[in-house]
């Protein structure tokens, strides 16, 4: 069982570039969503999906845009990459039952912007 | 505002010592779900407990224990008898209704236990 995989594992943007971070999740969760970690400030909540078709934004969501056209998949696209965007990315799902459930981490990206 | 707090950034002891993170969380929801994550130096999280605001009672899992209490809004994580491998930064989450259950995280606690 695959569980959450994100794509790439490490990548290196110049300022300026835009990318999109994969995610996938094969345990048909309703519940997907988007974390940046950075050193000493735990991990924040960039954007989060309900399911498929519904986004919303987190805590951190500038320069950041969402789609959840699936219920398997939520990219995570960087529109015009800045150093301040540096960070490690975590994807999430878990099955959205009207409460808070156990969220399944994807292995992370390490993004380097210079 | 900080909605979770773990006031200990780092913790050193030695191997087969007890020791307690400490986790302070603040909601107004009176529904609410709290979690414990640990990141070993790997990098990947661990989910390692969920509890609800309804349930106050303590858990114990192995050498893991977690004590629930409401009135000082706290949930606290002891490991018993340490051993290296407890070596993690250990994350404490909140969970609530209003932001559609998202996970929001405390800064975390860096452990490091020592032969």
């Amino acid at each position: 069982n695959a569980g959450v995989t994100q794509t790439p594992k490490f990548q290196v943007l110049k300022t300026g570039q835009s990318m999109t971070l994969q995610c996938a999740q094969d345990m048909n969760h309703e519940y997907m969503s988007w974390y940046r970690q950075d050193p000493g400030m735990g991990l924040r909540l960039i954007h989060y999906s309900v399911g498929a078709g519904i986004t919303d934004q987190g805590e951190v969501p500038n320069g950041y845009n969402v789609s959840r056209s699936t219920t398997e998949d939520f990219p995570l696209r960087l529109l015009s990459a800045a150093p301040s965007q540096t960070s490690v990315y975590f994807c999430a799902s878990s099955p959205y039952q009207g409460s808070a459930s156990e969220a399944f981490f994807g292995q992370g990206t390490r993004l380097t912007v210079v | 505002a900080q909605k979770v707090t773990q006031a200990q950034t780092e913790i050193s002891v030695v191997e087969k010592e007890d020791v307690t993170l400490d986790c302070v969380y603040e909601t107004r929801d009176t529904t609410y779900y709290l979690f414990w994550y640990k990141q070993p130096p790997s990098g990947e999280l661990v989910f390692l407990i969920r509890r609800n605001s309804f349930d106050e009672q303590n858990e114990i899992s192995g050498r893991y224990s977690w004590n629930f209490q409401k009135s000082t809004s706290s949930f606290n994580f002891t490991i018993t008898a340490s051993q290296v491998v407890d070596s993690a930064v250990y994350f404490c989450a909140l969970s609530e209704a209003g932001n559609g259950y998202a996970l929001n995280f405390g800064k975390g606690t860096s452990l490091l236990v020592t032969p």
